[in-house]
């Protein structure tokens, strides 16, 4: 099993549209996760950190499920730009970042 | 804003070549890491440091090796280039403390012919 899995996709959606992606992670002592997004050909950027008690940041949700060992991300009223691949991260032993495959997301106009 | 810069956007080396991928960061990160990353094989961790003059292996450094002479500066170095090196190579760092995400360069795309 691999340490952090993600439906690849691609998801493809209408703008306007609200998108959630989830993303399950095998090691139960992990403490850190972040969600990146990454534009074709670009290197990932830091779309938001995911807490505990869930967290939002415009229309972006971030959420952690700790029994069921897994991270989500909503994206409400979807735009264009938002299109984009979306990687999730988790923190593992020794600091490192271990990333998904990451999920591609289309939004068409 | 972090800055972590690479040293060349695209690079083509022909194999059996010593190649030398530079990165630097601006924000003082104890920690730096080099990936690479290929298509359905999503970013794979080659080698990172925690200080200066301090490497660690990460899941497939055979092929490679790197140095951090200085705290902003880490190499990644192919010893001697094959085909299957040719993929993108993403610097990344980050601060000590393990909660910290990692704040990456733009990538090199490099050729190996």
């Amino acid at each position: 099993r691999k340490e952090v899995e993600q439906d690849p996709g691609p998801f493809n959606v209408p703008e306007g549209a609200t998108v959630a992606f989830n993303c399950t992670y095998s090691n139960s002592a992990s403490q850190s996760f972040f969600w990146y997004r990454q534009d074709c050909r670009k290197e990932p950027k830091l779309l938001m950190s995911v807490y505990s008690s869930g967290n939002e940041d415009g229309r972006f949700t971030a959420q952690l499920n700790r029994a069921s060992q897994y991270i989500s991300l909503l994206i409400r009223d979807s735009k264009l730009s938002d299109s984009a691949t979306y990687l999730c991260v988790v923190v593992g032993g020794a600091q490192k970042l271990v990333f998904g495959q990451g999920t591609r997301l289309t939004i068409n106009p | 804003d972090v800055k972590v810069t690479q040293s060349s956007r695209y690079l083509v080396k022909r194999t059996g070549e010593k190649v030398f991928l530079e990165c630097v960061q601006d924000m003082d990160h104890e920690n730096m890491f080099w990936y690479r990353q290929d298509p359905g094989l999503g970013l794979r961790l080659i080698y990172f440091s925690y200080d200066v003059k301090m490497k660690e292996k990460g899941d497939i450094p055979e092929g490679y090796s790197v140095s951090r002479e200085k705290k902003e500066r880490f190499s990644l170095i192919l010893e001697s280039a094959s085909t299957n090196q040719t993929s993108m190579y993403l610097c990344a760092s980050s601060l000590y403390r393990s909660n910290q995400p990692q704040h990456f360069g733009d990538g090199t795309r490099l050729s190996i012919l």
